[in-house]
């Protein structure tokens, strides 16, 4: 069965620094997504970012990227520049067709935390 | 175009009532997931409807069901309430598995 695994449930980033957080997956299949959402104290769950497995080019999104390694089933989200307003919940996310169905699978969340 | 739309937000219920919350999709979205977000869990799939078929089911009790309607619009039901159940509670409408967009939940909360 497919898994996320983020096995940081706090981290903490001085404001303007860069900070980076991990996600683990398991699957055997070749075609899936992966996303980080966060998730702030409005609770409106955002898409941050957006990695199709066949592409073999880290996603970016002006100041969040990732570190995509599909063979080491790796996952990682970096915030440059951190700002008070990224303070929020962060959730990793699996998804792929299964039998026509779309699956979404979530790790448990990490928690994100700007110092000024 | 507007988001999901989950109602209501906040709901406060007996131990041993039962709830129905509500949730519309984005236009043209057929796809509708729930979710229940607790600190300790995380968030948990509790089912996925298209085209008013249920198509998958997370492990949760059979206390916990849903319907989706002809406008996509879903509804999902609790009954015999337990304090376990208080949580958040979120839809996800997707029209593939490139994107699921959310809802702002339903806070739950049961006494």
């Amino acid at each position: 069965a497919q898994t996320v695994t983020q096995s940081q449930p706090e981290m903490s980033v001085q404001e303007a620094e860069t900070v980076t957080l991990s996600c683990t997956y398991d699957t055997s299949e070749s075609d899936y997504y992966l996303f980080w959402y966060k998730q702030p104290p409005s609770r409106q769950m955002i898409l941050v970012i957006r990695q199709e497995a066949y592409k073999q080019q880290n996603a970016t999104e002006n100041r969040f990227s990732v570190n995509f390694q599909k063979a080491a089933k790796s996952f990682s989200l970096k915030i440059s520049d951190s700002q008070l307003g990224d303070a929020a919940m962060y959730f990793c996310a699996y998804s792929e067709r299964d039998s026509g169905t779309y699956k979404y699978i979530f790790g448990t969340g990490t928690r994100l935390k700007v110092l000024a | 175009k507007a988001g999901v739309t989950q109602t209501p937000r906040y709901l406060i219920k007996t131990r041993g009532q039962q709830v129905t919350l509500s949730c519309s999709p984005i236009s043209g979205h057929r796809s509708v997931s729930w979710y229940q977000q607790t600190p300790g869990q995380g968030l948990q799939f509790l089912f996925e409807y298209f085209s008013e078929t249920q198509r998958n089911k997370g492990n949760f009790p059979g206390r916990f069901s849903g319907r989706q309607f002809s406008n996509s619009r879903s509804e999902m039901n609790v009954s015999t309430l337990e304090l376990g159940d208080s949580a958040l509670y979120l839809c996800a409408s997707s029209s593939g598995y490139s994107e699921a967009f959310f809802g702002q939940g339903t806070r739950l909360t049961v006494v």
